[in-house]
């Protein structure tokens, strides 16, 4: 069964960069068909998606963040990685990192969820 | 971009219920809709994926119709555990969106 682990710092200091890693287990990243992502949540609000990549490294990102989001796979580690560069307070949110069909066009499964604080 | 508008924002409902949850689009999706189920401190689980296809190992309970802009969550029998945020999203075209949510309350 796959699964997904996010990994990182649970604070960060205003205008610094925000790194979270996710790590698979119980399959493999190297699907063509699976995109991996990130989704966002913050406290008490909805879903924000942030991006996708697949393992031959084709990338969607929100607009909505302004090039500040990096996204990047490395299929030797079974890892995937998001950087948030010059957060904020509106950045505080719980980050998920997840898998995206784009023959069905939905996340899953996702992982547990990761909270990160923006605060000096 | 597109803007999923859900509704109600919030149901208060009785054990046995039936409940109708709606996902409306800012244009048309087609079946491009996915449904997700998210409880208190945990992720969200898909339920439903392209407009009303059940996922594995959800009850059957739950279902899923509509397409173009006007899609519909139904809980035909509400039970304790379905007592939770439900999320619609569209997978039509980038950036994907999710809509606001609809919390499902004890009445």
């Amino acid at each position: 069964q796959l699964q997904l682990q996010e990994s990182g710092p649970g604070l960060v200091k205003p205008s610094e960069t925000l790194s979270l890693t996710c790590t698979v287990s119980g399959g493999s990243i190297s699907s063509d068909s699976n995109y991996w992502g990130w989704i966002r949540q913050p406290p008490g609000k909805g879903l924000e998606w942030i991006a996708i990549i697949n393992n031959s490294g084709t990338t969607y990102n929100n607009p909505s963040l302004k090039n500040r989001v990096t996204i990047s796979v490395d299929t030797s580690k079974i890892q995937f990685s998001l950087t948030l560069s010059s957060v904020t307070a509106a950045d505080t949110a719980v980050y998920y990192c997840v898998r995206y069909s784009s023959s069905l066009g939905c996340f899953d499964p996702w992982g547990q969820g990761t909270l990160v604080t923006v605060s000096s | 971009d597109i803007q999923m508008t859900q509704s109600p924002s919030s149901v208060s409902a009785s054990v046995g219920d039936r409940v109708t949850i709606t996902c409306r689009a800012s244009q048309g999706i087609r079946s491009w809709l996915v449904w997700y189920q998210q409880k208190p401190g945990k992720a969200p689980k898909i339920l439903i994926s392209v407009a009303s296809s059940l996922h594995s190992g959800v009850p059957s309970r739950f279902s899923g119709s509509g397409s173009g802009t006007d899609f519909t969550l139904t809980i035909s029998t509400l039970q304790p555990e379905d007592f939770a945020t439900y999320y619609c999203q569209q997978a039509s075209s980038f950036p994907l969106t999710f809509g606001g949510g609809t919390k499902v309350e004890i009445k």
